[in-house]
């Protein structure tokens, strides 16, 4: 299996643009996690999906951020406006079942640069 | 309100010799917690994980111990090597119903000198 596709894998764009991000997970997972990993607080869990549900988008930080899961292998982020301070790494990733976090497996994720 | 805490950024250790990753936590209702390895342009990958029945768990060069009084678990490599080198995260989630939500800290970079 190809693993976790994220895409782009790097993202430059000015400040107020649009940005959407692209993930397809591992066949058959039918778990999917959107992270952002920034220096001061490290991964944090934006959304995940079970079975292309959105179940606890509690992380999402603002109304700017948005995520879909439109079938069972893609799925999107999507910031807009952008802004500075969303300049991070952001990670999908994909699991089987319930009850085992240690399944989890991630894309190499996508590098954000807001100017 | 950070609930997984890793308060060292860096860490560096000689080659052959024992290194020693710290993580906090604040919430006593984590009973599962994992330890992730990132290296640069990849995503995290699992190395190792503790239930919290437990307080020590073994794989290969890999321990991980669990102290539930202190709520602090620790990642031991010996002995450390090169290729040892990343970032790890410490992580937790709650067990008994668990959805698969691991709560993330912020990364202790380590590098393993030759």
């Amino acid at each position: 299996d190809a693993g976790v596709i994220q895409s782009p894998r790097h993202e430059v764009t000015e400040m107020g643009q649009e940005v959407t991000l692209r993930c397809k997970p591992i066949s058959g997972h039918d778990y999917l996690f959107w992270y952002r990993q920034t220096m001061m607080r490290g991964l944090e869990l934006l959304i995940y999906f079970n079975n292309n549900v959105p179940i606890d988008d509690s992380g999402m930080p603002e109304d700017r951020f948005s995520a879909k899961m439109p079938n069972a292998s893609f799925s999107t982020l999507k910031i807009q406006p952008s802004e500075p301070r969303d300049s991070a790494v952001y990670f999908c990733a994909s699991s089987l079942r319930e009850g085992a976090p240690d399944t989890q497996y991630f894309g190499p994720g996508t590098r954000l640069t807001v100017l | 309100d950070q609930q997984v805490k890793q308060n060292s950024p860096s860490l560096s250790v000689q080659e052959g010799r024992i290194s020693i990753l710290n993580c906090d936590y604040t919430n006593s209702m984590f009973d599962y917690f994992l330890w992730y390895k990132k290296y640069p342009a990849e995503g995290p990958t699992f190395l190792i994980s503790i239930s919290s029945i437990k307080d020590k768990n073994e794989d290969g060069r890999f321990t991980v111990f669990l102290n539930k009084s202190a709520k602090h678990l620790s990642l031991h490599i010996v002995p450390s090597q090169p290729g040892d080198s990343a970032v790890y995260f410490c992580a937790a989630t709650l067990g008994s119903g668990n959805t698969g939500k691991l709560i993330f800290g912020q990364g202790t970079t380590l590098q393993v000198k030759p």
